[in-house]
């Protein structure tokens, strides 16, 4: 069974705000994902990285930015929250190699109001 | 870049068999793979198809034909617990290495 975890699972919050979404793993995997996902729409990828000190922003532009300090943490972090940030957020990881499965964590639905 | 289509939505009766088709456009091209999503839920690895021909995992088989730039998910023995989107991905770019997914096929199944 997978072992990601992304706290607060539900967040609302008013415009403006600094917003933190944190994901952590316990696997030991190298490469780690942030995906943005509205209800019932496919997944963007807006942040990777393939190891500590390593990030990459993804396909969909993003005003949220990622840091890897450690291998097993993945924080996101939005400076200034908007209501177009709305939406649901998740954190995977896997094995280095192509084609190694993601596991995904439960998600965290952000409401700015 | 990456392109995948996907039906929309897809609707089949208990004990039946459903296929998802999933159609691809990348510039480079390293594997298939599928994934389940149920509402409110996390998207979970099915299968992944790196070369021609049909992988099968229990009820769910997976196929690929990359001359076609095509691929499909097979579920036999419908049940209502496989009512979720599923979602075709592929690893398209070896620059950027992360999957790209498609917009997702939800499955009904009905009694």
């Amino acid at each position: 069974e997978a072992d990601i975890y992304q706290t607060p699972r539900y967040l609302v919050i008013g415009t403006g705000k600094k917003i933190t979404l944190e994901c952590s793993q316990t696997m030991g995997h190298d490469k780690m994902y942030w995906y943005q996902q509205d209800p019932g729409m496919e997944l963007h990828l807006i942040h990777y990285s393939y190891g500590v000190n390593s990030t990459e922003k993804g396909d969909l532009s993003s005003e949220s930015t990622v840091s890897r300090i450690r291998t097993e943490h993945f924080p996101l972090t939005l400076e200034s929250a908007r209501p177009s940030h709305t939406s649901q957020y998740l954190c995977a990881s896997s094995e280095s190699g192509l084609h190694q499965p993601q596991h995904f964590g439960d998600g965290t639905r952000l409401s700015i109001l | 870049g990456q392109s995948l289509e996907q039906p929309s939505e897809v609707t089949a009766v208990e004990g039946a068999i459903v296929q998802i088709n999933c159609t691809y456009q990348t510039s480079g091209f390293y594997g298939l793979s599928w994934y389940q999503q149920h509402d409110g839920g996390a998207p979970t690895f099915l299968s992944y198809n790196a070369l021609d021909g049909l992988e099968e995992t229990g009820r769910f088989s997976s196929f690929l034909s990359r001359s076609d730039s095509y691929g499909y998910l097979l579920l036999q023995e419908l049940q209502m617990k496989d009512s979720a989107s599923y979602f075709c991905a592929v690893i398209g770019d070896t620059g950027r290495r992360a999957l790209t997914f498609g917009s997702g096929t939800r499955l009904q199944v009905q009694p």
